[in-house]
């Protein structure tokens, strides 16, 4: 069974730094590439970054260019997001997803972790 | 940037309705839309992608349509597990989701 486990989420002041953590099991991990997403409370989801399967292509949103860094570890399975200089407005429930195979879209999503900046 | 805009935004009806949303693209976007439905306190589930291929798993009610610009989510009889939101997705690129459709209980 996938499964995709989020951690590291909390309250932050604007200005201060989270690393977001992402557990992957059930699949092969190093064959996937994957994505982080955040929906803000009441919103619709908003893609923020994907990485490629070796970590050597990235992209992010215009949004967060410059301040967040996605990477992944494939021997743990794991993947990031180094967010710095956090805003009020990224503000959100943060999820890790896993892209499809070939051309298909994002098919597993975690459950998420909550990132909370306010002063 | 691609814009998607869904429609209607709220979605009242009852067991057994037939349901449509409808998704449109500001660009041409060919086949590659994705539908999502999402509960409370869940990540969103893949229903349908490359516009009206279904997911593994997904109840055969749930179907999509279109291309280019315009497509369709249509579930042909609401059950009570379907109450949720439906969200679109483009995913050739930047990868923008629609606003979502609250489908509520009349």
């Amino acid at each position: 069974e996938v499964q995709l486990v989020e951690s590291g989420g909390g309250l932050v002041q604007p200005g201060g730094s989270l690393r977001l953590s992402c557990e992957a099991s059930g699949f092969t991990f190093s064959n996937y590439w994957m994505h982080w997403v955040r929906q803000a409370p009441g919103k619709g989801p908003v893609w923020v970054s994907y990485i490629n399967t070796d970590g050597s292509s990235t992209n992010y949103a215009d949004s967060v260019k410059g301040r967040f860094t996605i990477s992944r570890d494939n021997a743990k399975n794991t993947l990031y997001l180094q967010m710095n200089s956090l805003r009020v407005e990224d503000t959100a429930v943060y999820y890790c997803a896993r892209d499809g195979i070939s051309d298909r879209p994002i098919d597993y999503w975690g459950q998420g972790t909550l990132v909370a900046v306010s002063s | 940037d691609i814009q998607m805009t869904q429609s209607p935004s709220t979605l009242s009806a009852s067991v057994g309705d037939r349901v449509t949303i409808t998704c449109r693209a500001s660009q041409f976007i060919s086949k590659y839309l994705a539908w999502y439905q999402q509960k409370p306190g869940k990540g969103p589930k893949l229903l349908i992608y490359h516009a009206s291929s279904l997911e593994s798993g997904v109840p055969s009610r749930f179907s999509g349509s279109g291309f280019g610009t315009e497509f369709t989510l249509t579930i042909s009889s609401l059950q009570p597990d379907d109450f949720a939101t439906y969200y679109c997705q483009q995913y050739d690129g930047s990868r923008p989701f629609g606003q979502g459709t609250k489908v509520e209980i009349k």
